[in-house]
């Protein structure tokens, strides 16, 4: 089954700090992507990336870096944390070949920004 | 923008009854839609997908989708407590960068 991993699964950070989060996958899929998850919003996408080397923003980028050094993984990169930026992040991939491809969802990391 | 409305917000289902969600694109070039589930502390799953109209029956699910009125919805039959989770319902256009649109999602809660 398609694997997607994420690091860590939860991170307290102060306000100002840099904070990276790593997602890995091992389904040979190009397509990546990041989203954030509140209560009353559902999922929202940050940014995603058509293969190694490639980052496209999404609908809420603000805020945001992403980063795609190798087809598997997939970072996203907050340089100056926010407390608004407290949220579930869920990292995913999905195939490019046909329209009608399904994403595959990491477990999660939890932010706490103080 | 293009967007999915989804409905009810939460839904309470007696374990053994029948649970129901819908969803409303704006966009008739959304073809292709999945209903994904979350259970807690989890990533969402793909549940189902639908890209014909009419329904389609896995099991005790049965998505069924109606391009005409841009709705698809969902039932669960014979609802059990594992079946308690948050529920989304996500849209792909035929001429998308591989983006799908999300539905706010349902919270459903099987009584015991």
């Amino acid at each position: 089954e398609a694997a997607v991993t994420q690091s860590p699964r939860n991170k307290v950070a102060v306000t100002g700090g840099k904070v990276t989060l790593s997602c890995n996958q091992t389904n040979n899929h190009n397509n990546m992507y990041w989203y954030r998850q509140d209560t009353g919003h559902g999922l929202r996408l940050i940014h995603y990336s058509y293969g190694a080397g490639s980052t496209e923003k999404g609908d809420i980028p603000d805020g945001y870096k992403a980063s795609r050094p190798s087809q598997e993984n997939f970072s996203l990169i907050l340089e100056l944390a926010t407390p608004s930026q407290t949220s579930v992040y869920f990292c995913a991939s999905g195939a490019s070949d046909r329209n009608y491809a399904e994403q595959f969802f990491g477990p999660g990391t939890r932010l706490t920004v103080l | 923008q293009q967007k999915v409305q989804q409905s009810p917000e939460s839904l309470s289902v007696p374990e053994g009854g029948m649970a129901s969600f819908n969803c409303t694109s704006s966009d008739r070039n959304f073809q292709y839609f999945w209903w994904y589930r979350q259970h807690s502390g989890e990533g969402p799953k793909a549940l189902m997908s639908i890209f014909s109209d009419g329904d389609k029956k896995e099991g005790r699910f049965t998505a069924h989708l109606n391009k005409a009125s841009l709705h698809v919805s969902l039932h669960i039959r014979d609802s059990q407590p594992s079946d308690s989770a948050l529920y989304f319902c996500a849209a792909r256009a035929t001429d998308s960068n591989y983006q799908l649109i999300w539905g706010s999602g349902t919270k459903l809660i099987i009584k015991p």
